[in-house]
């Protein structure tokens, strides 16, 4: 069994719809966790960042983190064609350094 | 602010030949790191290092990936010999010393056939 696992998708959307993005883990130690936006040809961007659980806001983007559940995700409002891209979760343990584990990442399109 | 970059962007190689890859991190990031993706999988980290030191390197999958980071500036990854399984996109990140969220470079595409 993975470590993280994340739907690949492909996820196609209208243009403005709410988009939803999921990962689930399963070490528990986890509790820095990350979102990247990688386009293709391009290394991986990083939008959000979240310690422990929680919810944090960023424009158009909310990222939320249930621990009980090992369960995170990523919230796109008003999603734009600009979005289109691949979506990858990234996590990590308090005291492992700065190594990240991935999920496969989610593939997402928005149609104009 | 110049990012990350890697070079070259993309190789292809023999299998059995040598092949050393080029990361050149952001200015003033002490921390470097090197990932991998191969075909249908996730992005695995392969190494860290802090300055010129290797911190972390249990991702390395052995003996033929060689990392090092002169001076504690540019770091390359050598192949040798590169084997078929090789083949993936290697990444290379970097931060500051006090810092979560890491900035990646492009990638280079590897090749092995």
């Amino acid at each position: 069994q993975k470590e993280v696992e994340q739907d690949p998708g492909p996820l196609s959307v209208p243009e403005g719809a709410i988009v939803s993005l999921n990962c689930t883990y399963s070490n528990s130690a986890f509790q820095y966790f990350m979102w990247y936006r990688q386009y293709s040809r391009k290394g991986p961007e990083l939008l959000m960042y979240t310690y422990s659980s929680g919810n944090k806001e960023d424009g158009r983007f909310t990222a939320q983190v249930d621990k009980s559940s090992k369960y995170i995700s990523l919230f796109i409002r008003d999603s734009q064609p600009s979005d289109s891209a691949t979506y990858l979760c990234a996590m990590r343990p308090n005291n492992a350094g700065n190594m990240l584990t991935f999920g496969g990442g989610t593939r997402l399109m928005v149609k104009p | 602010e110049a990012g990350v970059t890697q070079f070259p962007s993309h190789s292809v190689i023999e299998k059995g030949q040598t092949v050393t890859l080029r990361c050149d991190p952001i200015s003033g990031h002490d921390n470097l790191y090197w990932y991998r993706r191969v075909m249908g999988k996730e992005i695995k980290f392969l190494l860290h290092f802090v300055k010129e030191s290797k911190q972390d390197e249990s991702g390395m999958p052995n003996n033929r990936f060689l990392a090092e980071r002169t001076g504690g500036t540019y770091s390359t990854l050598k192949v040798q010999p590169a084997e078929l399984e090789d083949s993936g996109v290697y990444f290379c990140a970097s931060s500051p010393l006090e810092g979560y969220g890491y900035t990646f470079g492009s990638g280079t595409r590897l090749t092995v056939v």
